[in-house]
């Protein structure tokens, strides 16, 4: 258990469908990540909040959108998804944004296929 | 670009010893981590290095030479439950991390 739970763990969805992906850290971090995992490839970055504001979209296509109400919580909306999106989705908080040797703590991750 | 080498998949025996090693290529270099993935779970933080050098933790320890954009995982006394997935990360002049693919180990009884 590292304080960050993702919801849900296991998610199929068809290249129609809208779902989201909710994170919740409990370790009163500020910053909070999403990352997507694909087999043998590393950890790509997609998102950073710090203190509810986007510091980082990295040409992440639209039709991932991400929300972030408050520092515990971040959500990945997804809609009109590609099959080539079906990866482990990560959710990762730490104290800072990373300036500095921030550790980051994950969360277990939501594995999603797109038929 | 920037780039974290890593072996895809190591077999190691049981109560042996194994090293796991990283070479980076980075735009500047703030510290390098090391992540345990056990499959299925959330990769979780094993050590950090800045200075060269050997950093021990029980049966684990991480060595840095800044020099040679190199890092090595050793563990020792494996055990069953060591069986995952090792993850580098160099922190860049940006303090972006910057991953490497991960190393698969496989423990055998």
């Amino acid at each position: 258990e590292t304080g960050v739970t993702q919801t849900p763990r296991h998610l199929v969805m068809g290249m129609t469908n809208k779902k989201s992906l909710k994170c919740e850290q409990h370790l009163g971090h500020n910053a909070m990540y999403w990352y997507k995992q694909s087999a043998k490839k590393p950890l790509e970055l997609m998102f950073v909040y710090n203190f509810k504001e986007q510091t980082e979209n990295n040409s992440v296509p639209s039709r991932f959108s991400p929300e972030c109400p408050n520092s515990s919580h971040l959500f990945l909306h997804l809609h009109t998804l590609q099959p080539e999106d079906s990866a482990l989705y990560l959710c990762a908080s730490s104290q800072d944004t990373g300036r500095g040797p921030d550790t980051q703590y994950f969360g277990p991750g939501t594995r999603l296929t797109v038929l | 670009g920037q780039n974290i080498d890593q072996p895809t998949e190591m077999t190691a025996t049981e109560g042996a010893i194994v090293q796991i090693n990283c070479t980076y290529q980075t735009s500047g270099f703030n510290g390098l981590f090391w992540y345990q993935q056990h499959a299925g779970e959330a990769p979780t933080f094993l050590s950090y290095n800045v200075l060269d050098g050997l950093e021990e933790k029980g049966r684990f320890s991480s060595f840095l030479s800044r020099s040679k954009g190199y890092s090595y995982l050793l563990l020792k006394e494996l055990q069953m439950k060591d069986s995952a997935s090792y993850l580098c990360a160099v922190l860049d002049s940006n303090y972006q991390l910057i991953w490497g693919a991960g190393t698969k180990l496989i423990i055998k009884p």
